[in-house]
């Protein structure tokens, strides 16, 4: 079936590195993309989106690389620091407006 | 997000109790939705509302009913309580008019023994 998936479970990252999150998708059909992150015991929180139509969109210490020819999803962080540390998950849109999740990658930074 | 509440926080209920999760939201926001999370297994949707009038199943609604009693509320039962229905349940908002972001509640907690 179509889903969407990252590629790592866990990401470790020295505090003041760039952090790359990465996210593999199948559904071709998507054209809107979102990153979450969820701290503990929190719900996620939105960080950045994509439309289809564009390959990079910058946030704060944020950016968000979209490839659909291969249909890649990355988010990266600039500068990572402890409150970074979380679950990140990468989000596209199904049918009827529903978004399918990723499993997530539990990024922690090492002071 | 302050904006979509949650009660209760934590839930400890028996096999076999009816219990219910409440969602509300200020956001002022068309669709609601219900999701669970469990361990790797990311966010799975249970049930969404695109308005007061519209109720529709997720992926996974088995177990579970819903009730969108006003624009604001969304409301999600469990009929009788099972253990692998132990997760994190969370609340989601989207306005029609921006996009497909959804805004999470803080979630809620259930223990089913």
């Amino acid at each position: 079936g179509e889903s969407v998936g990252l590629h790592l479970p866990t990401l470790s990252v020295q505090e003041g590195d760039n952090s790359i999150i990465n996210c593999a998708y199948s559904n071709s059909a998507s054209d809107y993309f979102i990153w979450y992150k969820q701290e503990s015991g929190k719900g996620p929180q939105f960080i950045i989106d994509i439309r289809s139509n564009m390959d990079k969109r910058q946030g704060q210490r944020v950016t968000v690389l979209l490839n659909k020819t291969v249909k890649h999803l990355s988010l990266q962080i600039a500068a990572t620091q402890p409150g970074d540390s979380a679950v990140y998950f990468c989000a596209e849109n199904g049918d009827d407006y529903k978004l399918s999740f990723g499993a997530g990658t539990t990024v922690t930074v090492r002071a | 997000d302050a904006d979509v509440t949650q009660t209760p926080r934590n839930r400890i209920t028996k096999t076999g109790k009816r219990i219910m999760l409440e969602c509300s939201q200020t956001k002022g926001h068309d669709r609601m939705y219900w999701y669970r999370q469990d361990p790797g297994l990311g966010l799975r949707l249970i049930y969404y509302s695109f308005d007061v009038k519209d109720i529709n199943k997720g992926e996974i609604s088995d177990g579970y009913s819903v009730s969108r009693q006003a624009q604001a509320k969304f409301s999600l039962s469990l009929e009788s309580a099972i253990p692998n229905q132990t997760a994190l349940y969370f609340c989601a908002t989207s306005d029609r008019t921006a996009q497909e972001t959804q805004y999470f509640g803080p979630g809620t907690r259930l223990l089913v023994l």
